[in-house]
């Protein structure tokens, strides 16, 4: 079974500085899909970005970008310029590219950011 | 395009009283359904999912149940709340037809507390 590690139960960060939440998974599989989830105190889960392991280029949302290393099982969060509004939990999703239960996701436990102004 | 709806936003019930949380989904057809629970701010357990109408598969043995009765609806049930019941619960979905909803897709879940 597929397992996602984050190592970094909290971190913090000064506004307007960049931080990296880190992700690791287990898989044996070739073809998979990664995400980040943002979780602010609404708890209101929200998709930061999406990584389709076929592809090599590292995904990037506006101030948000991965750095996807697919042989170290790597999937790390860059957010830079950071603002008060990302303070939140973020959690790492890994997902199977098959079908069938496959479709879950699996979450890591999370890692809960603060932004210091 | 796509929605899901869930409710109720809170809900405080005795313990021993029944629960119904409901969660439909607008825009798709035949997603694949997720109940979670999140207790105490952290991480997501997974109690149920469903690929198709009538199709429920349980992840942990508990207290609740699952049922869709409609292709867009999901239903989270129990006959008798316990105290552990309590959490904060989120529905969600995702497909296979197309890769942007490859991830879930959550609902703004329900706090339930058991008193």
């Amino acid at each position: 079974a597929q397992t996602v590690t984050q190592s970094q139960p909290e971190m913090s960060v000064q506004e307007a500085e960049t931080v990296t939440l880190s992700c690791t998974y287990d898989t044996s599989e070739s073809d998979y899909y990664l995400f980040w989830y943002k979780q602010p105190p609404s708890r209101q889960m929200i998709l930061v970005i999406r990584q389709e392991a076929y592809k090599q280029q590292n995904a990037t949302e506006n101030r948000f970008s991965v750095n996807f290393q697919k042989a170290a099982k790597s999937f790390s969060l860059k957010i830079s310029d950071s603002q008060l509004g990302d303070a939140a939990m973020y959690f790492c999703a890994y997902r199977s590219a098959s079908g069938g239960s496959n479709y879950k996701l699996t979450f890591g436990k999370g890692t809960l950011l603060t932004v210091n102004p | 395009s796509q929605t899901i709806h869930q409710w109720p936003a809170t809900l405080v019930q005795p313990v021993g009283s029944p629960l119904s949380l409901e969660c439909t989904v607008e825009g798709t057809s035949n997603p694949n359904l997720y109940w979670y629970r999140q207790a105490a701010g952290r991480g997501l357990q997974l109690l149920f999912y469903s690929v198709g109408i009538g199709q429920i598969s349980s992840e942990v043995p508990q207290n609740l149940s699952a049922s869709r009765p409609q292709d867009r609806q999901f239903i989270l049930s129990s006959k008798k709340l316990l105290l552990s019941d309590s959490g904060f619960y989120l529905c969600a979905w995702n497909t296979m037809n197309r890769e942007e909803h490859y991830g879930y897709t959550f609902g703004s879940g329900t706090r339930l507390t058991v008193v």
